[in-house]
Order: structure tokens, then sequence, then C-alpha cells
């Protein structure tokens, strides 16, 4: 099976912009959760899509959404950027049914806010 | 109630060693622990997982312990190899929530 793939890998973008990110889960895996990793926070939880809804959130600002199509796949999208938005951004694929926990992580895409 | 407290920050090891992380947690709720394993320019990768009905799981040479009355759990190395030189992240999370609550990392050196 393929494993998880994140588009594009790497980003520049300039403050005040927006940025769509694309994530492509696992085959038959129907939950993908995106993540924020920088080095002074760590890894973050920004939001949980199943079967196209949100069904988790973290503790970002609204500028920060997703949304997840029938196929599974998901984007993340993050609006007015600033410079504090530089980071990895993770999406983690899952089963997403009751009890099945693990989730396997793509490279991520590494977006610099200039 | 969400932290995930994870120590050392960074570790060195002989080759053939031992390597021990530990972590710490705050919420009763969390009932599924995994541990990942990061190299530079990738993604973290799922190294091992545990559920609190068990107080230790092994794979190889990873195994993780688990003490749910201290609310922490440990990753021990056996052998480490200078292959397994990486950051390693410990992370918690409760049933019907994908949502990772992750440790702060931790950066292991094995030299040979």
């Amino acid at each position: 099976k393929a494993g998880v793939t994140q588009t594009p890998r790497y980003l520049i973008k300039t403050r005040g912009q927006q940025v769509t990110l694309s994530c492509s889960p696992i085959s038959g895996h129907r939950s993908v959760s995106w993540y924020q990793q920088t080095p002074g926070q760590g890894l973050q939880f920004l939001f949980e899509y199943f079967s196209e809804t949100q069904r988790n959130k973290g503790n970002f600002p609204g500028r920060f959404s997703g949304r997840q199509f029938s196929n599974s796949r998901s984007e993340m999208n993050v609006s007015t950027l600033e410079l504090g938005d530089s980071a990895l951004y993770l999406c983690a694929s899952s089963p997403g049914l009751a009890g099945s926990y693990e989730q396997y992580f793509g490279p991520g895409t590494r977006l610099t806010v200039t | 109630q969400q932290q995930v407290k994870q120590s050392p920050q960074s570790l060195i090891v002989q080759k053939g060693g031992i390597s021990i992380i530990n972590c710490a947690y705050e919420n009763t709720a969390f009932d599924y622990f995994p541990w990942y394993q990061q190299f530079p320019g990738k993604g973290p990768a799922l190294l091992i997982a545990i559920r609190p009905d068990v107080s230790e799981k092994k794979e190889g040479r990873f195994t993780i312990s688990f003490n749910k009355s201290a609310k922490q759990f440990s990753l021990h190395i056996m052998d480490s190899q200078p292959g397994d030189s990486a950051t390693y992240f410990c992370a918690a999370s409760k049933s019907g929530y994908n949502k990772l609550i992750f440790g702060a990392g931790t950066r292991l050196a094995v030299h040979p």
C-alpha cells in the first residue's frame, strides 16, 4: 500500500497571503488529521476530518481551516499568513473506525512565510 | 490536563547500550500511548504503541513499559545502534479522538 502523500513538499509565501496544502491518505483510511510542527511548540494538533466532516479541532485560530473530499483526500488552508505560521505541516492517516488508533504520518509540507 | 511531559530532552548512548526515554501524562482519560520516531526531513513514523490494559509491550529491540497508577510510560531501546539516532516522541490520546497530544521530543544520538 502506498503511504500518506502530501503536496507540495516545500512552499514559500509572503505574509498576508493564503496557502492550501493537500494530503492523500492511505488507501481505505477515512480519517485525516493535521498537525503543525515547530521547534518552539513541538507537534500540535490542528483538526481531524472523517467522512468529509470535521470531527475534532485543536486550539488554532479560524485562519486555519480544512476540508475533506469524498475520496478521503484532505486540504488544509491558512489565510492571512503570519511569520509565526512557518512550520512543518503534517497530515496523518487513520482508518478512523472504533478500536483503530494508529495514525500514520506523511512527509509533511515545509511552509516558510517571509 | 492535556499535557504529556517527556524526558530527557537529549540522550547520548554508546552502541549496544540501552536507551530509555520517559513520559508522564495528566489526563486519566488517555487510553492509547504511541511512540514515534522522526528522522530529519521526514514525518514521524509509528514505532510501537500500548493500551493501558497491559504493563509492557515488546517489538524487536523496542519495549514500552506502562505504569497506570503513576501515569507514566517509557520507551526502552535495547542494543542501540547508530541507525537509531533520531528524535523520539511519545504521545497520548483517548478513545474516539484521533487527537494525539505529543511530548516535546527526545533527540537520541547513538555513538559507534
